[in-house]
């Protein structure tokens, strides 16, 4: 059983949609959780950052943790265009990622104009 | 704007050759991290480095070795590059405290 599970896609929904992201894990001492988005040819940029179970809003984007069920969600209102890139899930130990992260696959997702 | 700059954005070396990586930060960050992104693989790691002159290795080291001689400094070195080491590579830097990673743009290496 993989550690972490991401769907790879590709989404695609239209422009102004609600978009839903979403990673399963098994490791129950995961602590820390990202969410890194990617864009073709360019290195991860970190979106959002969470500790332990809950929500954390950041302008249209919103993380959301739900540790008893080992699932993690990102949310993007109002989709844009730019947008379209690749969203990887991350999480961490009770290190904080100082000794790695691990990463999901990734899904890759299109917003159509 | 702070960053993680990677030496070069393409490479081809051939089969045999020792290569080198370069990775530099500037943001003062004690940890640093060298990663492979390979199509359905992910990210995984290969190296990371918690200060200077200390390595550890990551999940798939084989192959690999690094050196961190200065804080801001972090290299992957591919001993003998081989065709299945062909991949983007990836540097990271991140705080003792983590405030999550800033990556490169990558190096893609191309063995032949």
């Amino acid at each position: 059983q993989k550690e972490v599970e991401q769907d790879p896609g590709p989404l695609s929904v239209p422009e102004g949609a609600i978009v839903s992201l979403n990673c399963t894990y098994s490791n129950s001492a995961f602590q820390y959780f990202m969410w890194y988005r990617q864009y073709s040819r360019k290195g991860p940029e970190l979106l959002m950052y969470t500790y332990s179970s809950g929500n954390k809003e950041d302008g249209r984007f919103t993380a959301q943790v739900d540790k008893s069920s080992k699932y993690i969600s990102l949310f993007i209102r109002d989709s844009q265009p730019s947008d379209s890139a690749t969203y990887l899930c991350a999480m961490s130990g009770a290190g904080g990622g100082a000794d790695g992260l691990t990463f999901g696959k990734g899904t890759h997702l299109i917003i159509q104009p | 704007d702070v960053k993680v700059t990677q030496s070069s954005r393409y490479l081809v070396k051939r089969t045999g050759e020792k290569v080198f990586l370069e990775c530099v930060q500037d943001m003062d960050h004690e940890n640093m991290f060298w990663y492979r992104q390979d199509p359905g693989l992910g990210l995984r790691l290969i190296y990371f480095s918690y200060d200077v002159k200390m390595k550890e290795k990551g999940d798939i080291p084989e192959g690999y070795s690094v050196s961190r001689e200065k804080k801001e400094r972090f290299s992957l070195i591919l001993e003998s590059a081989s065709t299945n080491q062909t991949s983007m590579y990836l540097c990271a830097s991140s705080p003792r405290l983590l405030d999550g990673y800033t990556f490169g743009s990558g190096t893609r290496l191309t063995v032949v």
